[in-house]
């Protein structure tokens, strides 16, 4: 089955700093990766997706970028906010299967 | 619109009690999903329904009963918990069960067993 490995687990940024968090999955056959936004006693959101047939896709101050090559796929959020403080999982979806969710990572953006 | 609901959004029950977790979508999304989430850790999936038929059960035991009464609503029928089964359970959909479809949660309910 499909594995993702994320990192990092934790990632302290200043106010108007970039973060970066990077993501690895196993199975070649995956076509789709969605990011997740989660904070304190909320469900997760839906920040932004990728598709297989895609290299790069941006909404605002969030981007995605997927290197089918390498099986692996990065969220960048630029000019960061203490808004954006929450968990962010990424996710791998292949073929007709589930979601497989990576591990997590805290970001804390400090004022 | 992409809302899912969840009700309620905090139980408490004790080992002997019977309570139902309710979800509710009108998306027309298809495929409907229960997970359990731990502190810290990514949701771990239960439960897959599609076109209101279950096609995957994770091995969950049988102290938690799915039900899908029709495309809009999914039930989580609990009984006999044990204390570590509190988690924050979600509910999910999608517009079919498969992949390129965007997977939308809702808010949980956060279940303590005593």
């Amino acid at each position: 089955g499909e594995n993702v490995e994320q990192h990092p687990s934790t990632l302290s940024v200043q106010e108007g700093d970039s973060a970066v968090i990077k993501c690895t999955y196993s199975d070649s056959a995956s076509n789709y990766f969605p990011w997740y936004k989660q904070e304190l006693g909320k469900g997760p959101q839906l920040i932004i997706d990728i598709r297989s047939n895609v290299g790069e896709k941006k909404d605002q101050r969030i981007a995605v970028t997927l290197n089918k090559t390498a099986k692996h796929f990065s969220l960048h959020i630029t000019e960061t906010q203490p808004e954006d403080s929450a968990v962010y999982f990424c996710a791998a979806l292949s073929g007709y299967s589930t979601l497989t969710f990576g591990k997590g990572t805290m970001l804390l953006v400090s004022p | 619109d992409t809302e899912v609901t969840q009700t309620p959004k905090h139980l408490v029950m004790g080992m002997t009690n019977k309570k139902s977790l309710k979800c509710e979508q009108h998306m027309g999304h298809r495929a409907m999903y229960w997970y359990k989430q731990k502190a810290k850790k990514p949701p771990e999936l239960m439960f897959v329904y599609s076109y209101e038929k279950l096609s995957i059960n994770e091995s969950v035991p049988s102290r938690f009963s799915p039900e899908c009464p029709n495309s809009s609503l999914l039930n989580l029928h609990l009984h006999a918990l044990q204390p570590e089964d509190s988690a924050l359970y979600l509910c999910a959909s999608s517009q079919v069960r498969g992949s390129v479809y965007e997977q939308y949660f809702g808010p949980g309910t956060r279940l303590t067993v005593t």
